[in-house]
Protein backbone atom coordinates (compact mmCIF):
# COMPACT_ATOMS: atom_id res chain seq x y z
CA UNK A 1 0.00 0.00 0.00
CA UNK A 2 1.01 3.52 -0.09
CA UNK A 3 3.00 5.33 2.28
CA UNK A 4 0.92 8.91 2.72
CA UNK A 5 2.20 11.68 5.31
CA UNK A 6 0.68 14.73 6.49
CA UNK A 7 1.63 18.05 7.92
CA UNK A 8 0.76 19.84 10.53
CA UNK A 9 0.04 15.95 12.47
CA UNK A 10 -2.01 19.02 14.81
CA UNK A 11 -2.08 22.38 14.90
CA UNK A 12 -4.18 25.33 17.15
CA UNK A 13 -5.26 28.15 15.51
CA UNK A 14 -7.07 31.71 15.71
CA UNK A 15 -10.38 32.18 14.28
CA UNK A 16 -9.79 34.33 10.83
CA UNK A 17 -6.53 33.04 10.20
CA UNK A 18 -5.62 29.96 7.31
CA UNK A 19 -3.84 26.63 7.13
CA UNK A 20 -2.51 25.00 4.73
CA UNK A 21 -1.71 20.97 5.16
CA UNK A 22 0.48 19.26 2.68
CA UNK A 23 0.31 15.52 1.84
CA UNK A 24 2.70 13.56 0.51
CA UNK A 25 2.80 10.26 -0.42
CA UNK A 26 5.51 7.57 -1.51
CA UNK A 27 4.56 6.78 -4.76
CA UNK A 28 2.93 8.72 -7.72
CA UNK A 29 -0.95 7.81 -7.58
CA UNK A 30 -3.97 9.54 -9.90
CA UNK A 31 -6.72 9.85 -7.64
CA UNK A 32 -6.47 11.87 -4.31
CA UNK A 33 -9.22 12.78 -2.09
CA UNK A 34 -9.31 15.05 0.70
CA UNK A 35 -12.01 14.14 3.99
CA UNK A 36 -13.36 15.94 6.89
CA UNK A 37 -14.10 14.10 10.30
CA UNK A 38 -15.64 16.45 12.74
CA UNK A 39 -15.80 15.23 16.25
CA UNK A 40 -17.53 12.30 17.20
CA UNK A 41 -18.41 12.21 13.68
CA UNK A 42 -17.76 9.70 10.31
CA UNK A 43 -15.73 10.81 7.70
CA UNK A 44 -16.94 13.64 4.81
CA UNK A 45 -15.65 13.70 1.44
CA UNK A 46 -14.56 17.46 0.93
CA UNK A 47 -12.89 16.81 -2.74
CA UNK A 48 -11.57 15.23 -5.31
CA UNK A 49 -8.11 16.13 -6.05
CA UNK A 50 -7.00 14.14 -9.32
CA UNK A 51 -3.75 15.62 -10.85
CA UNK A 52 -3.68 17.73 -14.25
CA UNK A 53 -7.28 18.71 -13.55
CA UNK A 54 -9.14 21.31 -11.18
CA UNK A 55 -10.36 20.08 -7.81
CA UNK A 56 -13.81 19.08 -7.61
CA UNK A 57 -15.85 19.47 -4.48
CA UNK A 58 -19.12 17.55 -3.01
CA UNK A 59 -21.79 19.90 -1.93
CA UNK A 60 -21.15 21.82 1.06
CA UNK A 61 -17.57 22.66 0.51
CA UNK A 62 -16.51 25.51 -1.99
CA UNK A 63 -13.35 26.12 -3.73
CA UNK A 64 -13.14 29.57 -1.41
CA UNK A 65 -12.95 28.39 1.90
CA UNK A 66 -10.88 24.69 0.64
CA UNK A 67 -8.59 25.53 -2.16
CA UNK A 68 -6.39 22.88 -3.03
CA UNK A 69 -3.54 21.95 -5.35
CA UNK A 70 -1.94 19.21 -6.76
CA UNK A 71 0.64 20.21 -8.74
CA UNK A 72 2.22 16.58 -9.28
CA UNK A 73 1.18 12.98 -8.86
CA UNK A 74 3.03 12.81 -5.31
CA UNK A 75 1.84 15.65 -3.55
CA UNK A 76 -1.15 17.86 -2.96
CA UNK A 77 -2.02 20.80 -0.48
CA UNK A 78 -5.75 21.19 1.05
CA UNK A 79 -6.31 25.01 2.85
CA UNK A 80 -8.76 25.54 5.09
CA UNK A 81 -9.16 29.69 4.81
CA UNK A 82 -10.90 32.18 7.20
CA UNK A 83 -11.04 29.28 10.18
CA UNK A 84 -14.04 29.22 12.49
CA UNK A 85 -14.25 26.79 15.32
CA UNK A 86 -16.85 25.16 13.15
CA UNK A 87 -13.85 23.78 11.67
CA UNK A 88 -12.56 22.40 14.21
CA UNK A 89 -12.04 19.02 12.89
CA UNK A 90 -9.85 15.90 11.46
CA UNK A 91 -8.59 16.46 7.97
CA UNK A 92 -7.59 13.41 6.24
CA UNK A 93 -5.83 12.91 2.21
CA UNK A 94 -6.56 9.07 0.67
CA UNK A 95 -5.12 7.93 -2.33
CA UNK A 96 -6.50 4.64 -4.30
CA UNK A 97 -3.35 2.64 -4.83
CA UNK A 98 -4.23 -1.26 -6.20
CA UNK A 99 -7.39 -0.31 -6.50
CA UNK A 100 -7.87 0.66 -2.91
CA UNK A 101 -8.27 3.83 -0.83
CA UNK A 102 -5.87 4.49 2.00
CA UNK A 103 -5.91 7.25 4.08
CA UNK A 104 -2.71 9.29 5.95
CA UNK A 105 -2.81 9.84 9.42
CA UNK A 106 -4.83 12.99 9.50
CA UNK A 107 -4.28 16.69 10.79
CA UNK A 108 -6.58 17.57 13.82
CA UNK A 109 -6.91 21.13 13.97
CA UNK A 110 -8.39 23.26 16.44
CA UNK A 111 -9.65 26.76 15.89
CA UNK A 112 -10.10 28.96 18.98
CA UNK B 1 -6.01 15.29 21.74
CA UNK B 2 -9.69 14.81 20.68
CA UNK B 3 -10.44 11.46 20.22
CA UNK B 4 -12.86 10.09 17.23
CA UNK B 5 -16.10 8.61 18.03
CA UNK B 6 -17.47 10.44 21.45
CA UNK B 7 -20.88 9.46 20.87
CA UNK B 8 -20.81 6.18 18.58
CA UNK B 9 -22.76 2.93 19.97
CA UNK B 10 -19.91 0.62 21.53
CA UNK B 11 -19.83 -2.90 21.17
CA UNK B 12 -17.77 -4.52 24.10
CA UNK B 13 -16.87 -8.01 24.05
CA UNK B 14 -14.37 -10.25 26.30
CA UNK B 15 -11.06 -10.85 24.97
CA UNK B 16 -11.00 -14.14 22.78
CA UNK B 17 -14.58 -13.83 21.88
CA UNK B 18 -15.74 -13.58 18.59
CA UNK B 19 -17.02 -9.71 17.51
CA UNK B 20 -19.56 -9.25 14.83
CA UNK B 21 -20.05 -5.18 13.96
CA UNK B 22 -22.90 -4.61 11.91
CA UNK B 23 -23.45 -1.58 9.20
CA UNK B 24 -26.83 -0.63 6.93
CA UNK B 25 -25.29 0.81 3.82
CA UNK B 26 -27.63 3.23 1.92
CA UNK B 27 -27.20 2.82 -1.59
CA UNK B 28 -28.55 -0.18 -3.42
CA UNK B 29 -26.83 0.50 -6.41
CA UNK B 30 -23.55 0.14 -4.45
CA UNK B 31 -20.87 -1.73 -5.81
CA UNK B 32 -18.10 -2.26 -3.31
CA UNK B 33 -17.81 -2.35 0.24
CA UNK B 34 -14.93 -1.30 2.52
CA UNK B 35 -14.19 -1.90 6.44
CA UNK B 36 -11.59 0.85 7.90
CA UNK B 37 -9.80 0.38 11.51
CA UNK B 38 -9.47 3.49 13.34
CA UNK B 39 -7.59 4.42 16.50
CA UNK B 40 -7.63 7.56 18.21
CA UNK B 41 -4.92 9.44 16.76
CA UNK B 42 -4.74 7.53 13.52
CA UNK B 43 -6.33 7.54 10.23
CA UNK B 44 -8.86 5.01 9.03
CA UNK B 45 -6.76 1.56 7.94
CA UNK B 46 -7.96 -0.37 5.54
CA UNK B 47 -8.94 -4.23 7.25
CA UNK B 48 -11.04 -5.88 4.14
CA UNK B 49 -13.58 -5.32 1.01
CA UNK B 50 -15.99 -6.71 -1.05
CA UNK B 51 -17.80 -6.63 -4.26
CA UNK B 52 -21.43 -6.70 -4.75
CA UNK B 53 -21.06 -10.24 -6.33
CA UNK B 54 -19.97 -11.47 -3.12
CA UNK B 55 -21.35 -12.48 -0.05
CA UNK B 56 -18.55 -13.09 1.64
CA UNK B 57 -15.18 -12.75 2.29
CA UNK B 58 -12.23 -13.80 4.88
CA UNK B 59 -8.92 -12.18 5.78
CA UNK B 60 -6.40 -13.39 8.69
CA UNK B 61 -9.09 -13.56 11.54
CA UNK B 62 -11.92 -11.12 9.91
CA UNK B 63 -14.86 -11.39 7.30
CA UNK B 64 -17.17 -9.59 5.75
CA UNK B 65 -20.69 -11.06 5.04
CA UNK B 66 -22.79 -9.14 2.57
CA UNK B 67 -26.48 -8.94 2.60
CA UNK B 68 -27.77 -7.16 -0.37
CA UNK B 69 -31.40 -7.98 -0.34
CA UNK B 70 -31.34 -5.56 3.23
CA UNK B 71 -28.60 -3.90 2.55
CA UNK B 72 -26.46 -5.32 5.41
CA UNK B 73 -22.53 -5.71 5.68
CA UNK B 74 -21.15 -6.88 8.97
CA UNK B 75 -17.35 -7.60 10.38
CA UNK B 76 -16.51 -10.70 11.72
CA UNK B 77 -13.52 -10.44 14.20
CA UNK B 78 -12.28 -13.87 15.20
CA UNK B 79 -10.94 -14.44 19.03
CA UNK B 80 -10.81 -11.12 19.71
CA UNK B 81 -7.73 -9.01 20.83
CA UNK B 82 -6.92 -6.07 22.56
CA UNK B 83 -5.52 -4.62 19.93
CA UNK B 84 -8.53 -4.87 18.09
CA UNK B 85 -10.16 -2.03 20.38
CA UNK B 86 -11.05 0.75 17.68
CA UNK B 87 -13.59 2.59 15.96
CA UNK B 88 -14.58 0.58 12.42
CA UNK B 89 -16.32 2.10 9.67
CA UNK B 90 -18.09 0.80 6.94
CA UNK B 91 -17.65 2.08 3.84
CA UNK B 92 -19.32 2.03 0.65
CA UNK B 93 -18.77 3.12 -3.14
CA UNK B 94 -21.13 3.21 -6.47
CA UNK B 95 -20.33 1.28 -9.92
CA UNK B 96 -18.47 4.46 -11.07
CA UNK B 97 -15.49 3.77 -9.71
CA UNK B 98 -15.33 7.39 -9.18
CA UNK B 99 -13.56 5.78 -5.36
CA UNK B 100 -15.72 8.22 -3.78
CA UNK B 101 -16.75 6.69 -0.32
CA UNK B 102 -19.88 7.35 2.03
CA UNK B 103 -18.67 6.43 5.11
CA UNK B 104 -21.06 5.02 7.24
CA UNK B 105 -21.48 6.21 11.65
CA UNK B 106 -19.23 3.91 12.92
CA UNK B 107 -18.98 1.11 15.86
CA UNK B 108 -16.75 1.68 18.70
CA UNK B 109 -15.09 -1.53 19.30
CA UNK B 110 -13.99 -1.94 23.01
CA UNK B 111 -12.25 -5.46 24.51
CA UNK B 112 -12.29 -6.67 27.82
CA UNK B 113 -9.34 -8.48 29.23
Amino acid sequence: SAVISQKPSRDICQRGTSLTIQCQVDSQVTMMFWYRQQPGQSLTLIATANQGSEATYESGFVIDKFPISRPNLTFSTLTVSNMSPEDSSIYLCSVVSLEKLFFGSGTQLSVL
Amino acid sequence: GESVGLHLPTLSVQEGDNSIINCAYSNSASDYFIWYKQESGKGPQFIIDIRSNMDKRQGQRVTVLLNKTVKHLSLQIAATQPGDSAVYFCAEMGMDSSYKLIFGSGTRLLVRP
